[in-house]
């Protein structure tokens, strides 16, 4: 079965950087475009990375355009988010998530909660 | 940006009760809008993909419809599992958007 697997949360003060992991499994993860989308607490949810399948494309919104970086590594399954430059606005749990064939984002891990303070 | 409005923001239901959610974007986005439901503490989970399509192993009490700029997600009959919020999110243009969230509490 699809699993997504996220790690690499915690506190980090602002301005510093913090990589997130996304461990794949249950599916050729090298067939898919994948994201990660986050959640501040008690807010709703906002999309922060694209990936496309063959790795060729990658989009981000403005609020983390050259501060946010997305990337994988098919030997190992895994998904990163490299964060930079982290502002307490960046405070939140972060979701990958799998585009599906034609589904949009059909499976989403458990989060990973980053906390952006001094 | 393409701007998702939902409505309401909450609401209050009882068992058993047929609950319709709208989502309008700020342009046409054909039927490239999808629905998600979470649970407090929980990772969204998708429901409907395609406006109307449901996503494998989602309950046929879900259902999606709308085109263009008026979306709609209903529940056929609630049920206790189903309390939740729920977002809507448009994947016709990047950056993909969603709605705010409407909670479904128990009245």
């Amino acid at each position: 079965q699809v699993q997504l697997v996220e790690s690499g949360g915690g506190v980090v003060q602002p301005g510093r950087s913090q990589r997130l992991s996304c461990a794949a499994s249950g599916f050729t993860f090298s067939n898919y475009a994948m994201h990660w989308v986050r959640q501040a607490p008690g807010k709703g949810l906002e999309w922060v990375a694209f990936m496309s399948s063959d790795g060729g494309l990658k989009s981000y919104p403005d609020s983390v355009k050259g501060r946010f970086t997305i990337f994988r590594d098919i030997s190992k399954n895994a998904l990163y988010l490299q964060m930079n430059s982290l502002r307490p606005e960046d405070t939140a749990v972060y979701y990958c998530t799998r585009e599906g064939a034609s589904s949009w984002l059909d499976y989403w891990g458990q989060g990973t909660l980053v906390t952006v303070s001094s | 940006d393409i701007q998702m409005t939902q409505s309401p923001s909450a609401l209050a239901a009882s068992v058993g009760d047929r609950v319709t959610i709208t989502c309008r974007a700020s342009q046409g986005i054909s039927n490239y809008v999808a629905w998600f439901q979470q649970k407090p503490g929980k990772a969204p989970k998708s429901l409907i993909y395609a406006a109307s399509s449901l996503q494998s192993g989602v309950p046929s009490k879900f259902s999606g419809s709308g085109s263009g700029t008026d979306f709609t997600l209903t529940i056929s009959s609630l049920q206790p599992e189903d309390f939740a919020t729920y977002y809507c999110q448009q994947y016709n243009t990047y950056p993909p958007t969603f709605g705010q969230g409407t909670k479904v509490e128990i009245k």
